[in-house]
Protein backbone atom coordinates (compact mmCIF):
# COMPACT_ATOMS: atom_id res chain seq x y z
CA UNK A 1 0.00 0.00 0.00
CA UNK A 2 1.12 3.41 -0.97
CA UNK A 3 1.48 5.55 2.10
CA UNK A 4 2.93 8.94 3.39
CA UNK A 5 4.21 8.98 7.17
CA UNK A 6 5.53 12.06 9.26
CA UNK A 7 6.47 10.45 12.53
CA UNK A 8 6.01 13.43 14.32
CA UNK A 9 2.94 14.67 15.86
CA UNK A 10 4.49 17.91 17.20
CA UNK A 11 7.99 19.32 16.80
CA UNK A 12 8.83 22.44 19.20
CA UNK A 13 11.71 24.91 18.14
CA UNK A 14 13.17 28.01 19.45
CA UNK A 15 12.65 30.78 17.53
CA UNK A 16 16.00 31.51 15.65
CA UNK A 17 17.25 27.67 16.04
CA UNK A 18 16.88 24.99 12.83
CA UNK A 19 14.07 22.95 12.36
CA UNK A 20 13.20 19.81 10.89
CA UNK A 21 9.75 18.71 10.03
CA UNK A 22 10.58 14.72 8.97
CA UNK A 23 8.40 12.84 6.08
CA UNK A 24 9.09 9.24 5.01
CA UNK A 25 7.16 7.66 1.79
CA UNK A 26 6.44 4.20 0.22
CA UNK A 27 4.75 3.95 -3.07
CA UNK A 28 5.74 2.48 -6.27
CA UNK A 29 6.68 3.87 -9.13
CA UNK A 30 8.79 7.72 -9.28
CA UNK A 31 7.47 9.83 -6.09
CA UNK A 32 6.23 13.35 -6.60
CA UNK A 33 6.74 15.23 -3.31
CA UNK A 34 5.25 17.93 -1.79
CA UNK A 35 4.68 19.91 0.99
CA UNK A 36 1.99 22.37 2.37
CA UNK A 37 1.81 24.22 5.45
CA UNK A 38 -1.55 25.47 7.17
CA UNK A 39 -2.25 28.35 9.50
CA UNK A 40 -5.48 27.97 12.05
CA UNK A 41 -8.61 28.30 10.05
CA UNK A 42 -6.79 29.00 6.81
CA UNK A 43 -6.55 26.23 4.06
CA UNK A 44 -3.58 24.23 2.35
CA UNK A 45 -0.82 26.68 1.44
CA UNK A 46 1.97 25.32 -1.47
CA UNK A 47 5.57 25.67 0.21
CA UNK A 48 7.32 23.24 -2.05
CA UNK A 49 7.40 20.33 -4.42
CA UNK A 50 10.33 17.52 -5.89
CA UNK A 51 9.79 16.25 -9.33
CA UNK A 52 13.34 15.75 -10.49
CA UNK A 53 16.86 16.80 -10.94
CA UNK A 54 19.01 18.69 -7.42
CA UNK A 55 17.64 16.62 -4.52
CA UNK A 56 17.87 19.90 -2.84
CA UNK A 57 14.47 21.72 -3.40
CA UNK A 58 13.98 25.24 -2.59
CA UNK A 59 10.64 26.98 -1.43
CA UNK A 60 8.35 29.86 0.17
CA UNK A 61 9.10 31.55 3.65
CA UNK A 62 13.01 29.93 3.48
CA UNK A 63 11.88 26.50 3.63
CA UNK A 64 13.92 23.84 1.73
CA UNK A 65 13.50 20.22 1.58
CA UNK A 66 15.77 17.41 0.72
CA UNK A 67 14.80 14.37 -1.33
CA UNK A 68 16.69 10.77 -0.22
CA UNK A 69 15.94 8.21 -2.43
CA UNK A 70 17.88 5.82 -0.37
CA UNK A 71 15.96 6.20 2.75
CA UNK A 72 12.62 7.34 0.84
CA UNK A 73 12.44 10.87 2.99
CA UNK A 74 11.60 14.29 2.22
CA UNK A 75 12.49 16.28 5.41
CA UNK A 76 11.32 20.00 5.54
CA UNK A 77 13.83 21.90 6.90
CA UNK A 78 14.82 26.01 7.90
CA UNK A 79 17.99 27.20 9.12
CA UNK A 80 16.41 30.08 11.42
CA UNK A 81 12.69 29.54 12.63
CA UNK A 82 10.41 32.14 13.13
CA UNK A 83 7.46 32.39 15.63
CA UNK A 84 5.06 33.00 12.43
CA UNK A 85 5.91 29.69 11.03
CA UNK A 86 4.33 27.58 13.53
CA UNK A 87 1.51 26.11 11.91
CA UNK A 88 0.54 22.27 10.69
CA UNK A 89 2.42 21.25 7.75
CA UNK A 90 2.01 18.31 5.61
CA UNK A 91 4.01 15.56 3.43
CA UNK A 92 2.39 14.72 0.20
CA UNK A 93 3.08 12.32 -2.45
CA UNK A 94 1.42 11.52 -5.76
CA UNK A 95 2.67 8.70 -8.58
CA UNK A 96 1.51 6.99 -11.14
CA UNK A 97 0.68 4.16 -8.53
CA UNK A 98 -1.99 6.53 -7.00
CA UNK A 99 -3.23 7.68 -10.48
CA UNK A 100 -1.51 11.07 -9.66
CA UNK A 101 -3.49 11.72 -6.96
CA UNK A 102 -1.63 12.93 -3.54
CA UNK A 103 -1.10 10.61 -0.56
CA UNK A 104 -1.12 12.76 2.48
CA UNK A 105 0.15 12.55 5.95
CA UNK A 106 -1.33 13.46 8.75
CA UNK A 107 0.48 16.42 9.65
CA UNK A 108 3.15 17.40 12.10
CA UNK A 109 2.47 20.41 14.50
CA UNK A 110 5.39 22.73 14.25
CA UNK A 111 5.66 25.22 17.11
CA UNK A 112 8.11 28.06 17.72
CA UNK A 113 9.08 29.42 20.75
CA UNK A 114 10.39 32.87 21.86
CA UNK B 1 -4.06 36.21 -9.63
CA UNK B 2 -7.13 35.17 -7.58
CA UNK B 3 -7.25 32.16 -5.39
CA UNK B 4 -9.71 29.11 -5.27
CA UNK B 5 -12.73 30.97 -3.60
CA UNK B 6 -15.08 29.13 -0.87
CA UNK B 7 -18.31 29.41 0.46
CA UNK B 8 -19.21 29.46 3.06
CA UNK B 9 -16.71 29.97 5.37
CA UNK B 10 -18.24 28.03 8.46
CA UNK B 11 -21.69 26.88 8.93
CA UNK B 12 -23.26 24.94 11.55
CA UNK B 13 -26.66 22.93 10.69
CA UNK B 14 -28.42 20.25 12.37
CA UNK B 15 -28.28 16.41 11.98
CA UNK B 16 -30.45 15.21 9.06
CA UNK B 17 -30.60 18.99 7.52
CA UNK B 18 -28.71 19.44 3.93
CA UNK B 19 -26.16 21.76 3.31
CA UNK B 20 -24.00 22.82 0.41
CA UNK B 21 -20.96 24.54 -0.40
CA UNK B 22 -19.29 26.35 -3.46
CA UNK B 23 -16.38 26.21 -5.12
CA UNK B 24 -14.70 29.04 -8.01
CA UNK B 25 -11.51 27.75 -9.39
CA UNK B 26 -8.13 29.62 -10.48
CA UNK B 27 -9.11 30.99 -13.32
CA UNK B 28 -8.16 28.79 -16.31
CA UNK B 29 -7.77 25.73 -13.90
CA UNK B 30 -9.49 22.37 -15.02
CA UNK B 31 -8.83 20.25 -12.52
CA UNK B 32 -10.64 20.29 -9.05
CA UNK B 33 -10.83 18.44 -6.18
CA UNK B 34 -13.22 18.52 -3.13
CA UNK B 35 -11.38 17.12 0.33
CA UNK B 36 -12.94 16.38 3.45
CA UNK B 37 -10.44 17.10 6.35
CA UNK B 38 -11.26 15.60 9.97
CA UNK B 39 -9.32 17.76 12.55
CA UNK B 40 -5.77 16.15 13.05
CA UNK B 41 -6.32 14.53 9.85
CA UNK B 42 -4.50 15.00 6.50
CA UNK B 43 -6.90 15.62 3.46
CA UNK B 44 -9.23 12.98 2.34
CA UNK B 45 -10.17 13.34 -1.12
CA UNK B 46 -13.84 13.05 -1.97
CA UNK B 47 -13.99 14.09 -5.71
CA UNK B 48 -11.99 15.01 -8.32
CA UNK B 49 -13.53 16.61 -11.71
CA UNK B 50 -11.81 17.69 -14.78
CA UNK B 51 -13.39 19.97 -16.94
CA UNK B 52 -17.25 18.86 -16.00
CA UNK B 53 -16.11 15.40 -16.17
CA UNK B 54 -15.51 12.97 -12.73
CA UNK B 55 -12.36 11.59 -12.77
CA UNK B 56 -12.30 9.74 -9.46
CA UNK B 57 -15.64 9.34 -6.79
CA UNK B 58 -14.48 6.81 -5.32
CA UNK B 59 -14.34 8.52 -1.70
CA UNK B 60 -17.70 9.62 -2.06
CA UNK B 61 -20.46 8.69 0.49
CA UNK B 62 -22.68 8.96 -2.59
CA UNK B 63 -25.84 7.65 -0.84
CA UNK B 64 -25.55 11.38 1.58
CA UNK B 65 -23.03 13.39 -0.58
CA UNK B 66 -23.17 14.94 -4.43
CA UNK B 67 -21.35 17.14 -6.35
CA UNK B 68 -21.56 18.74 -9.38
CA UNK B 69 -19.26 21.02 -11.48
CA UNK B 70 -21.37 22.48 -14.27
CA UNK B 71 -19.71 24.34 -17.64
CA UNK B 72 -16.12 23.41 -15.86
CA UNK B 73 -15.84 26.38 -14.00
CA UNK B 74 -17.67 26.79 -10.64
CA UNK B 75 -18.47 23.30 -8.01
CA UNK B 76 -21.08 22.95 -5.50
CA UNK B 77 -20.77 20.26 -2.68
CA UNK B 78 -23.85 18.90 -1.51
CA UNK B 79 -24.54 16.32 2.07
CA UNK B 80 -28.29 15.56 2.50
CA UNK B 81 -29.16 14.31 5.10
CA UNK B 82 -26.36 15.41 7.24
CA UNK B 83 -24.56 12.53 9.99
CA UNK B 84 -22.44 14.35 12.79
CA UNK B 85 -19.26 12.70 11.24
CA UNK B 86 -19.71 14.92 8.32
CA UNK B 87 -18.41 17.51 10.83
CA UNK B 88 -15.32 18.76 9.00
CA UNK B 89 -13.35 21.27 7.16
CA UNK B 90 -14.26 21.18 3.54
CA UNK B 91 -11.55 22.13 1.03
CA UNK B 92 -12.23 22.27 -2.36
CA UNK B 93 -8.48 22.70 -4.45
CA UNK B 94 -7.81 23.09 -8.34
CA UNK B 95 -4.43 22.57 -11.01
CA UNK B 96 -3.40 23.56 -14.01
CA UNK B 97 -4.73 21.88 -16.85
CA UNK B 98 -2.04 19.61 -17.45
CA UNK B 99 -3.38 17.09 -14.98
CA UNK B 100 0.06 15.48 -14.38
CA UNK B 101 1.48 13.82 -11.20
CA UNK B 102 3.53 17.28 -11.25
CA UNK B 103 0.79 19.89 -10.91
CA UNK B 104 0.81 21.76 -7.83
CA UNK B 105 -2.69 21.86 -6.62
CA UNK B 106 -3.98 25.10 -4.62
CA UNK B 107 -6.08 25.34 -2.14
CA UNK B 108 -9.11 27.44 -0.81
CA UNK B 109 -10.01 28.35 2.77
CA UNK B 110 -11.78 25.94 3.23
CA UNK B 111 -15.45 25.65 4.81
CA UNK B 112 -15.78 24.75 8.17
CA UNK B 113 -18.73 22.69 8.55
CA UNK B 114 -20.66 21.55 12.26
CA UNK B 115 -23.09 19.24 12.49
CA UNK B 116 -25.53 19.12 15.77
Amino acid sequence: AQSVAQPEDQVNVAEGNPLTVKCTYSVSGNPYLFWYVQYPNRGLQFLLKYITGDNLVKGSYGFEAEFNKSQTSFHLKKPSALVSDSALYFCAVSTTGSNYQLIWGAGTKLIIKP
Amino acid sequence: EAGVAQSPRYKIIEKRQSVAFWCNPISGHATLYWYQQILGQGPKLLIQFQNNGVVDDSQLPKDRFSAERLKGVDSTLKIQPAKLEDSAVYLCASSKPAGLSTDTQYFGPGTRLTVL
